[in-house]
């Protein structure tokens, strides 16, 4: 069965403070996998999207891997700020359906404590 | 601002009832999609339209439908409406390929409270 697991659920850090969050996918096969940040109350946005042959993208202060060999992605915030208190959701195509074949995650809930 | 509008922002309904939702894509996108997002849950992908056309169907229900009309603004049609529809709706565009490496686009999505 097609799954995104993300872990952990919920998060608290100290702004300046740096964290990772973490994806594990059992899609198959796969297309390309997002990361997505979501404010609460408005529409997810778009941070970062990886394709089979990419281990790092970089957006800014986000950093997102991807092990394709283990089905692992991870989200690395440097520096964090109050600003990145949000959900962080990991999406994952498969590859060959419609665009309609993406996978959400439950997400992570990060909060930036000053 | 991602580009994507959507209306109302709010809507208070009552069990057994029909509402619609509305979406305009960002100018250019031929993709829309929309989502269901529950309290406390992942989004849930509803539907897909592209260029006026059905392109994928996820977890809909059959009391929902929805359509993409030659402006390319879509609207979501939820009938017969229960507790549980209550949610945040969410509509995203892409495009205008359809590749699947596009990023999609949200809008501010619309609450819908079922009383």
């Amino acid at each position: 069965k097609n799954q995104v697991e993300q872990s952990p659920q919920s998060l608290i850090i100290l702004e300046g403070k740096n964290c990772t969050l973490q994806c594990n996918y059992t899609v198959s096969p796969f297309s390309n996998l997002r990361w997505y940040k979501q404010d609460t109350g408005r529409g997810p946005v778009s941070l970062t999207i990886m394709t089979f042959s990419e281990n790092t993208k970089s957006n800014g202060r986000y950093t997102a891997t991807l092990d394709a060999d283990t089905k692992q992605s991870s989200l690395h915030i440097t520096a964090s700020q109050l600003s990145d208190s949000a959900s962080y959701i990991c999406v994952v195509r498969n590859y060959g359906g419609s665009q309609g074949n993406l996978i959400f995650g439950k997400g992570t809930k990060l909060s930036v404590k000053p | 601002d991602s580009g994507v509008t959507q209306t109302p922002k709010h809507l208070i309904t009552a069990t057994g009832q029909r509402v619609t939702l509305r979406c305009s894509p960002r100018s250019g996108d031929l993709s829309v999609y929309w989502y269901q997002q529950s309290l406390d849950q992942g989004l849930q992908f509803l539907i897909q339209y592209y260029n006026g056309e059905e392109r994928a169907k996820g977890n809909i229900l059959e009391r929902f439908s929805a359509q993409q009309f030659p402006d390319l603004h879509s609207e979501l049609n939820l009938s017969s409406l229960e507790l549980g529809d209550s949610a945040l709706y969410f509509c995203a565009s892409s495009g205008p390929g359809l590749a699947g490496g596009e990023t999609q686009y949200f809008g501010p999505g619309t609450r819908l409270l079922v009383l």
